[in-house]
Parts: structure tokens; C-alpha cells; sequence
């Protein structure tokens, strides 16, 4: 069983939905990250958050340490939100990354 | 923006060739990454360093190697290139507990 699962693993929504994607946990962390991969390779940062809520912009992350999990909502979802979001936990005094799978997005028209 | 470049973005090369892949950052960070990631599959931690003259072997064996001469530099090698090389290789830096920046990747391909 992976430490960090998320879910789904592939999700087609249409332009102006709104979006989740679950991320659950089984180690202890200190934070937790939500990457953005487009299909170039390339990895963004969009949170990092060790409690509560965070917004940018459409984006909004939460945290519930105590239930090891968390979630990415995206509002008014657009084409250019396509791309595969990947949770990832910071874990030990290295800051080490463990991910998850990833969520393959697409949002049509 | 971030502030950490990999080179090259691509690279095709032959079975046995030795290659370096770069990877320098402008934060004056001291933890860096390397991470391996195969087509449609999660990312994998392969290298880091805490910083200079550091540097440990990750959760995934990898036949590569690292250095960590310098703080903004952190170049991982590949003695002899097999096909099953062939992969993405993503290098990050961070300082403790703080975001973690992404260089663009490398994508490998060994013929």
C-alpha cells in the first residue's frame, strides 16, 4: 500500500465544474504539498500547507492532520487547468518528498 | 518564478556512454533533490543532499551518482547508460520545512 494515495486517478470535467481531489495519508509529516505536472514535464507548486485552508486565485487546499488527509478544490474549472495534480507529503529532517500517483485532469469544453 | 535549471532538457544518447545531468538553483538552498519518474508513474526519490559535501542515496536504488561541490550546484552522473535509464529525472531544492522548487526535468531516452 503506497503512504500517500490519491483519488481519483483520472478525472473529466467539463469547462466551469467544480473540482476535488482527495489525497490521503499514512505517516506522520510536517507539511504537505499540491504539484501541479503539465504534459512538458515541469512541476509547480501550487500549496504548501501543514493545517487548515489555503486559496490562490480558483485554487483551494485543505488539511486535516488528525484524519491524514486532504484535498485540492479548483472553481470554475477551465481547459488550461489540465494537467495532472500530484500530493505530496514533507516527511522526516531531510524534507523529504513522498507522492502520490497523481490526478490526470482534463477539462473540456 | 523559480529560480532552478536543469540541463539538458533532453537528451538521446547511446548504450554505454557517460553522462552528467546538471541541475543548479539560485536560492541558496541547501537541501536539493534528484527524482526519477517514469512515464505515467509517481515521482521517486533517488538522491538529496543537506548541502555541501552531502549527499544520500534516496528510497529508489539508482545506479547514478551525485556531488554536491557547491551549494548552488548539484550534478548526477551516470557512469555507463543502459536502456532502462531511460526516464524522466526531475532536480528540487527546498529549505527545511519550506516549499519545494522544480527544476523543468531532463527526459532521457538511452538507445
Amino acid at each position: 500500500k503506497n503512504e500517500v494515495e490519491q483519488s481519483p486517478q483520472n478525472l473529466t470535467a467539463q469547462e466551469g465544474e467544480f473540482i476535488t481531489i482527495n489525497c490521503s495519508y499514512s505517516v506522520g509529516i510536517s507539511a504537505l504539498h499540491w504539484l501541479q505536472q503539465h504534459p512538458g514535464g515541469g512541476i509547480v507548486s501550487l500549496f504548501m500547507l501543514s493545517s487548515g485552508k489555503k486559496k490562490h486565485g480558483r485554487l483551494i487546499a485543505t488539511i486535516n492532520i488528525q484524519e491524514k488527509h486532504s484535498s485540492l478544490h479548483i472553481t470554475a474549472s477551465h481547459p488550461r487547468d489540465s494537467a495532472v495534480y500530484i500530493c505530496a507529503v514533507i516527511t522526516g529532517t531531510a524534507s523529504k518528498l513522498t507522492f502520490g500517483t497523481g490526478t490526470r485532469l482534463q477539462v473540456t469544453l | 518564478e523559480a529560480d532552478i535549471y536543469q540541463t539538458p532538457r533532453y537528451l538521446v544518447i547511446g548504450t554505454g556512454k557517460k553522462i552528467t545531468l546538471e541541475c543548479s538553483q539560485t536560492m541558496g538552498h541547501d537541501k536539493m533533490y534528484w527524482y526519477q519518474q517514469d512515464p505515467g508513474m509517481e515521482l521517486h526519490l533517488i538522491h538529496y543532499s543537506y548541502g555541501v559535501n552531502s549527499t544520500e542515496k534516496g528510497d529508489l536504488s539508482s545506479e547514478s551518482t551525485v556531488s554536491r561541490i557547491r551549494t548552488e550546484h548539484f550534478p548526477l552522473t551516470l557512469e555507463s547508460a543502459r536502456p532502462s535509464h531511460t526516464s524522466q529525472y526531475l532536480c528540487a531544492s527546498s529549505e527545511f520545512n519550506t516549499e519545494a522548487f522544480f527544476g523543468q526535468g531532463t527526459r532521457l531516452t538511452v538507445v
